[in-house]
């Protein structure tokens, strides 16, 4: 069985771009959920998408919006970045009616 | 929304020794569950435990659902166990919350 990979590991990005993370999750997960953690703190839920269809969000701006695919794998999009978005962000994927949760190895994203 | 909190925030213990993570949640929960984050960043699955008690190999956990705590057990700590510990819990739904972390420290 694959693990949930991420790409990419690195990312330096300047304030006001767009950055896309991706992320690909097990065989036989159909929720995927991504998380933003800032140095020193726990991971922060930005939401989750459910058969293609967002399904819970935390309090993260419009900015930050995502897509699920028929393979169930996912992208996280950044918009209008600011230095503050600098962090290590994190995919999460579920199975199919379980609640266990498997991370990705995250993709740390530097604004400058 | 639920808070989780975790105790201590900081743990130094020498190698071979044992401890205890503390996590406590403000509200009944549907699940739980304990990472270790390594150096790197991963977060490694420990346990989904929202009610009663595991065990694999030198660690184990006790969620106490009524009481709305949960603790997680390390013996004979090696220096591989090093890194920080997250609570996480999920209230029917709503945001997959982690607590801040213990952060662990095992001098060999």
């Amino acid at each position: 069985e694959t693990g949930v990979t991420q790409s990419p590991t690195h990312l330096i990005k300047t304030r006001g771009q767009q950055v896309t993370l991706r992320c690909s999750s097990q065989s036989g997960h159909n929720t995927v959920s991504w998380y933003q953690q800032a140095l020193g703190q726990g991971p922060q839920f930005i939401f989750q998408y459910y058969r293609e269809e967002e399904n819970g969000r935390g309090n993260f701006p419009p900015r930050f919006s995502g897509l699920q695919f028929p393979n169930y794998s996912s992208e996280l999009n950044v918009n209008a970045l600011e230095l503050d978005d600098s962090a290590l962000y994190l995919c999460a994927s579920s199975p199919t009616g379980q609640e266990t949760q498997y991370f990705g190895p995250g993709t740390r994203l530097l604004v400058l | 929304g639920i808070q989780v909190e975790q105790s201590p925030p900081d743990l130094i213990l020498q190698e071979g020794a044992n401890s205890t993570l503390r996590c406590n949640f403000s509200d009944s929960v549907n699940n739980l569950q304990w990472f270790h984050q390594n150096p790197w960043g991963q977060l490694i699955n420990l346990f989904y435990i929202p009610s009663g008690t595991k065990q694999n190999g030198r660690l184990s956990a006790t969620t106490v659902a009524t009481e709305r705590y949960s603790l997680l057990y390390i013996s004979s700590s090696q220096t591989t166990d090093s890194g920080v510990y997250f609570c996480a819990a999920d209230n029917y739904g709503q945001n997959f919350v982690f607590g801040p972390g213990t952060r662990l420290s095992v001098l060999p």
